[in-house]
């Protein structure tokens, strides 16, 4: 089983619309997580941090449920230069790495 | 200031070859980690580095993969006999410290093996 399970998508939407990503974990002592953007050819770039208490970036809001091991990323009124691959990420208690999904594409549609 | 550099950015190799690629990191990060992405798929920790030493290499596939870090700069990934399935691009990020705190990724080498 993945560490970390991301529905790959893709997901085609217009401009404007609101957009929700869902990302499971497998391991309960995970610490730490994030959603990581990365755009086609480039590199991930941190996007967000993801607290217990939920958090909120401009469009973007990140929650964290503990309890069923999930986590969210909901975008708001949609833009083009939102297109992307969106990756849920966790870090474990004791291990070094970065654990990512396979990442959720977005094509936001004039 | 500058990001994680890469080199080279493309790098077409032959099966049975051996390769090197480089990574810069960000001045000052004392922690340097190398992924795999391959096609479609989230980047796969392969090594990390805090200063000189590999303090995990847990990811490495096999003893094909090798890593260093001599200066505590500088990174090399070496892999040797290159195998058609190495193909894939190959990340390499830094942090201030170790983990678990902001990983900034360089561009990658994209590695194709013929």
């Amino acid at each position: 089983r993945k560490e970390v399970e991301q529905d790959p998508g893709p997901f085609n939407v217009p401009e404007g619309a609101t957009v929700a990503f869902n990302c499971t974990y497998s391991n309960s002592a995970s610490q730490s997580f994030f959603w990581y953007r990365q755009d086609c050819r480039k590199e991930p770039k941190l996007l967000m941090s993801v607290y217990s208490s939920g958090n909120e970036d401009g469009r973007f809001t990140a929650q964290l449920n503990r309890a069923s091991q999930y986590i969210s990323l909901l975008i708001r009124d949609s833009k083009l230069s939102d297109s992307a691959t969106y990756l849920c990420v966790v870090t474990q208690t004791g291990a070094n790495n970065l654990f990512f999904g396979t990442g959720t594409r977005l094509t936001v549609i004039p | 200031g500058a990001g994680v550099s890469q080199t080279p950015s493309n790098k077409v190799t032959e099966k049975g070859k051996y390769v090197e690629l480089r990574c810069d990191p960000i001045s000052g990060h004392t922690a340097l980690y190398w992924y795999r992405q391959s096609l479609g798929q989230g980047p796969e920790f392969l090594i990390y580095f805090q200063g000189t030493g590999a303090a995990d290499d847990s990811g490495l596939p096999n003893d094909r993969f090798f890593a260093v870090r001599p200066e505590g700069s500088v990174s090399t990934l070496k892999i040797q006999r290159t195998e058609r399935g190495d193909s894939a691009v190959y990340l390499c990020a830094s942090s201030l410290m170790g983990p678990p705190v902001e990983q900034f990724f360089g561009p990658g080498t994209r590695l194709t093996v013929l």
